[in-house]
């Protein structure tokens, strides 16, 4: 049974063009994170919710925003992709921050 | 940057024999985990040490962790070709950030 689902798992989308990509649970974690990975590198944290609250990173791009409309959904908005933006982002939740997160498969997203 | 170092960062070994790596970081910690991703995949949790345990077993798996060299290693007994796979041990800081560092990562080759 899929715990953590992200849609869709493959986008393309154009230079500037926006593009949500969503994540959602099924284990009633209070905290959701939004990584993003580029080939052969680690998952850099872009941000996450500790319940509604939300933590942005320092080095995260004003061009990245996300919404947490309720416990189960998350979403990340590009609002104008560049080529470099072209990764795997990946949601993962947990029950307590700081402990085990679950990931989603990823959605990857190619800029044209 | 909390930011791990694994160590190798490739490693091919035949199936059957067994596969260690290596991680250190560099600030005190509360927990360190280990994660396995597949290509083109989410990462999933293998195992979670606290900094008052030195070593934790699951399955094939050993992780030892020294809080006094800020290491870890990660030990896969008699590998399988199904362990190839990328490993990235991740840190979770002791100053109560809720979020995880992820190291550089390890890739794993079983050759059959």
């Amino acid at each position: 049974d899929a715990m953590v689902i992200q849609n869709p798992r493959y986008q393309v989308t154009q230079f500037g063009k926006p593009v949500t990509l969503s994540c959602s649970q099924t284990l009633n974690h209070n905290v959701m994170y939004w990584y993003q990975q580029k080939s052969s590198q680690a998952p850099k944290l872009l941000f996450h919710y500790y319940d509604k609250d939300f933590n942005n990173e320092a080095d995260t791009p004003d061009n990245f925003q996300s919404r947490r409309p309720n416990t189960s959904f998350c979403f990340l908005d590009i609002r104008s992709p560049g080529l470099g933006d072209a990764a795997m982002y990946l949601c993962a939740t947990a029950l307590f921050a700081g402990e085990t997160q679950y990931f989603g498969p990823g959605t990857r997203l190619l800029v044209l | 940057s909390q930011q791990g170092e694994e160590d190798p960062q490739a490693l091919s070994i035949q199936e059957g024999e067994n596969a260690t790596m290596n991680c250190s970081y560099k600030t005190s910690i509360n927990n360190l985990q280990w994660y396995r991703q597949n290509s083109g995949r989410g990462l999933v949790h293998l195992i979670l040490i606290r900094s008052n345990e030195r070593e934790k077993h699951s399955g094939r798996l050993r992780v030892t962790l020294d809080t006094s060299k800020k290491s870890s290693s990660l030990l896969i007994t008699a590998s399988r070709a199904a362990d190839t796979a990328s490993y990235f041990c991740a840190t979770e800081g002791n100053f109560g950030n809720e979020k995880l560092t992820f190291g550089t990562g390890t890739r794993l080759t079983i050759i059959p």
